[in-house]
């Protein structure tokens, strides 16, 4: 079965840095695309990044752009998400997703299944 | 603030039946499928319906989904007590290129 297991996150001061990783298994992962999304403490969800199953193209939300990057490797089936400059607006649930759909183009984009979460603390 | 608009809460009794509404426009619902997710207390969200209106495999057709220009609506018929959860709509933003949800809509099946 599909499984996206994250890691990666703890407590970090502002202005440091941090890097998650999500482990796929269960499917072809690198004909899918993969999102990050995250979930502020009591809040909804906010989508935060997409790459496509090639590493071709990669889309940000304006919250995060410049300071995130996300990135795969696909001989590993993982996906990535560097984060730097963080501040505690940061502070979120992050999530990995799977695109439903294999080699979809941004704007087709269903997440199915998402991993369990890992938990990124920005504070000093 | 969210870029599409969902009520904040909605109520309704077992066995009856209830529809979220999300409210967004033409650079985003007007002109892109709708999703929507279901998040458990404590777990992660869960896809129930995408391209409008299609139910993933495993997802009760109790689930449906609509959509009519900016505005789309889940409906969820024969209510269990099971189904006590945050919703959420999302969708592409053409205007944006990025993806956007709704506020999320709490669900108490009384």
């Amino acid at each position: 079965q599909v499984q996206l297991v994250e890691s990666g996150g703890g407590v970090v001061q502002p202005g440091g840095s941090l890097r998650l990783s999500c482990a796929a298994s269960g499917f072809t992962f690198s004909s899918y695309g993969m999102h990050w999304v995250r979930q502020a403490p009591g809040k909804g969800l906010e989508w935060v990044a997409f790459i496509r199953y090639d590493g071709s193209n990669k889309y940000y939300a304006d919250s995060v752009k410049g300071r995130f990057t996300i990135s795969r490797d696909n001989s590993k089936n993982t996906l990535y998400l560097q984060m730097n400059s963080l501040r505690a607006e940061d502070t979120a649930v992050y999530y990995c997703a799977k695109d439903l759909a294999s080699k979809a183009a941004a704007g087709n984009n269903w997440f199915d299944p998402w991993g369990q979460g890992t938990l990124v603390t920005v504070s000093s | 603030q969210s870029v599409l608009t969902q009520p904040p809460s909605v109520s309704a009794a077992p066995g009856q039946k209830v529809t979220i509404s999300c409210s967004g426009s033409s650079s985003n619902i007007g002109n892109n499928y709708v999703s929507w997710y279901q998040q458990l207390p404590g777990t992660a969200p869960k896809l129930l319906i995408y391209d409008n209106n299609k139910r993933p495999s495993g997802i009760p057709d109790r689930f449906s989904g609509s959509k009519s220009g900016t505005s789309a609506t889940l409906g969820i018929t024969g209510l269990q007590t099971g189904d006590e959860a945050d919703y959420y709509c999302g969708t592409w933003d053409s205007s944006l290129s990025a993806a956007v949800f709704g506020g999320g809509t709490q669900l108490t099946v009384l």
